[in-house]
């Protein structure tokens, strides 16, 4: 079980928008930053967002990420078919003290 | 172009012991912290160890502490990870990460290998 609790699955069509939420605890969430990564198949995680809305070089701005108490969220704007991947939410955990992952959401490009 | 290429990766017996290690390259690796983070089939993300750029500050999960040894060779431009008592539960594909950070542990993975595949099994 997941400190971090994620949707298993999400979709979408092309064009339209998706949000995937990331809910956690006042030990977590609730006194940390956010980071999310997206893995596609068979190869590994990339950085997206960090420090709840922050995006690396070569993000596309249609990925934003948002934080609001204990809960985190991960918009994805104008759905490409490449954009069919898993995604996770990322924070560090004071009770457990080291970072912890959510389960993951699977995003489908229908 | 940064790059992380693992290696060692191996079928081990439970019990045993392995090391796997990770080359650098395309990044100033003497003033960047790493990370090892695992991935067991089908399985969500793992966080394994960290060490700081100079190797002075190191963490390690609980479930593998005591375990585990991360180390890094700064003049070689090499991340290690010492697997010891290993289990089944260790089996999955361990990828190296570079932190976004300058120096000390972010805990914000910036870069990251293709993994390379654990396997504990008799």
């Amino acid at each position: 079980q997941s400190v971090l609790t994620q949707p298993p699955s999400a979709s979408g069509t092309p064009g339209q928008g998706v949000t995937i939420s990331c809910s956690g605890s006042g030990s977590n969430i609730g006194r940390n930053t956010v980071n999310w990564y997206h893995q596609l198949p068979g190869t590994a995680p990339k950085l997206l967002i960090y420090t709840n809305n922050q995006r690396p070089s070569g993000v596309p701005d249609r990925f934003s990420g948002s934080k609001s108490g204990t809960s985190a969220s991960l918009a994805i704007s104008g759905l490409q078919s490449e954009d069919g991947a898993d995604y996770y939410c990322a924070s560090w955990d004071d009770t457990l003290n080291g970072p912890v992952f959510g389960g993951g959401t699977k995003l489908t490009v229908l | 172009e940064v790059q992380l290429v693992e290696s060692g990766g191996d079928l081990v017996q439970p019990g045993g012991s392995l090391r796997v290690s990770c080359s650098a390259s395309g990044f100033n690796f003497r003033t960047s912290a790493m990370h090892w983070v695992r991935q067991a089939p089908g399985k969500r993300l793992e966080y394994v160890s960290g060490i700081n750029y100079n190797g002075v500050e190191t963490r390690y999960a609980d479930s593998v502490k005591g375990r585990f040894s991360i180390s890094k060779d700064n003049s070689k431009n090499m991340l290690h990870l010492q697997m010891n008592a290993l289990t089944s539960e260790d089996t999955a594909l361990y990828y190296c990460v570079k932190d976004l950070g300058v120096a000390g542990l972010t805990y914000i993975f910036h870069y990251w290998g293709p993994g390379t595949l654990v396997t504990v099994s008799s």
